[in-house]
């Protein structure tokens, strides 16, 4: 299976942009890249996703790489409330037809007031 | 609507005793997944099913472990006989669909399992 590599934490002050790091050097053609984050004591929700264009929401924005080994997750003004832990993942189609999120083990994200 | 619904929240129980954890997705998904959480190994998929039929179970450690989801609205993770290495917290999550358009997986608040 595909990996996906990401610090384990960083800081960002409140109100600047951060930037969270992922590598996937092993992704397939097919694979889509998403983004959850975990608040504590809740379950995983959804962030974004992307294969090889660039994606904007709400919320952030994703950057891919032209090679798609490595993507960034773009918060553009951190708050209190970003404070999570941020996964990259893979969603990766199996040759059976079937798929499967293979979850990093993610990025703490620490919000300075 | 609700949102994906667990029980129980927290569950604390004996070696040996048998476990049962519920999920109920959201109307009108037809996926379902059961990820474990834990310290040591992160997030974990378990098993999911796809219009109540288990499509890849792949993920279930053990054949202590057995997941059914006998209609659309309701799915039981159970755990016999339960060991200390389940204590876990146990996440059930559903989507509309498989396509890059329909497969965001909605996460529920999860159950914190500790055996004793």
């Amino acid at each position: 299976d595909a990996k996906t590599t990401q610090p384990n934490s960083m800081e960002s002050n409140e109100e600047e942009p951060v930037h969270l790091p992922c590598n996937h050097s092993t992704i397939s053609g097919t694979d889509y890249i998403h983004w959850y984050r975990q608040l504590p004591s809740q379950g995983p929700e959804y962030v974004i996703h992307g294969l090889t264009s660039n994606v904007n929401n709400r919320m952030a924005s994703l950057a891919i790489a032209e090679d798609r080994k490595s993507s960034t997750l773009i918060l553009h003004r951190a708050t209190l409330r970003d404070a999570a832990v941020y996964y990259c993942i893979l969603r990766a189609l199996r040759t059976s037809g079937t798929y499967k999120y293979i979850f990093g083990t993610g990025t703490r994200l620490k919000v300075l007031a | 609507d609700a949102g994906v619904i667990q029980s129980p929240r927290h569950e604390v129980t004996e070696m040996g005793q048998e476990v049962t954890l519920r999920c109920k997705p959201i109307s009108g998904h037809d996926y379902l997944f059961w990820y474990r959480q834990t310290m040591m190994r992160g997030l974990e998929l378990l098993i999911y099913f796809n219009n109540n039929v288990p499509i890849d179970d792949s993920g279930m450690p053990e054949d202590r472990f057995s997941a059914k989801m006998p209609n659309a609205s309701f799915s039981t993770l159970k755990i016999q006989p339960s060991e200390p290495r389940d204590s876990a917290v146990y996440f059930c999550a559903s989507s509309l669909g498989d396509s890059p358009s329909t497969d965001t997986q909605y996460f529920g608040p999860g159950t914190r399992l500790t055996v004793l």
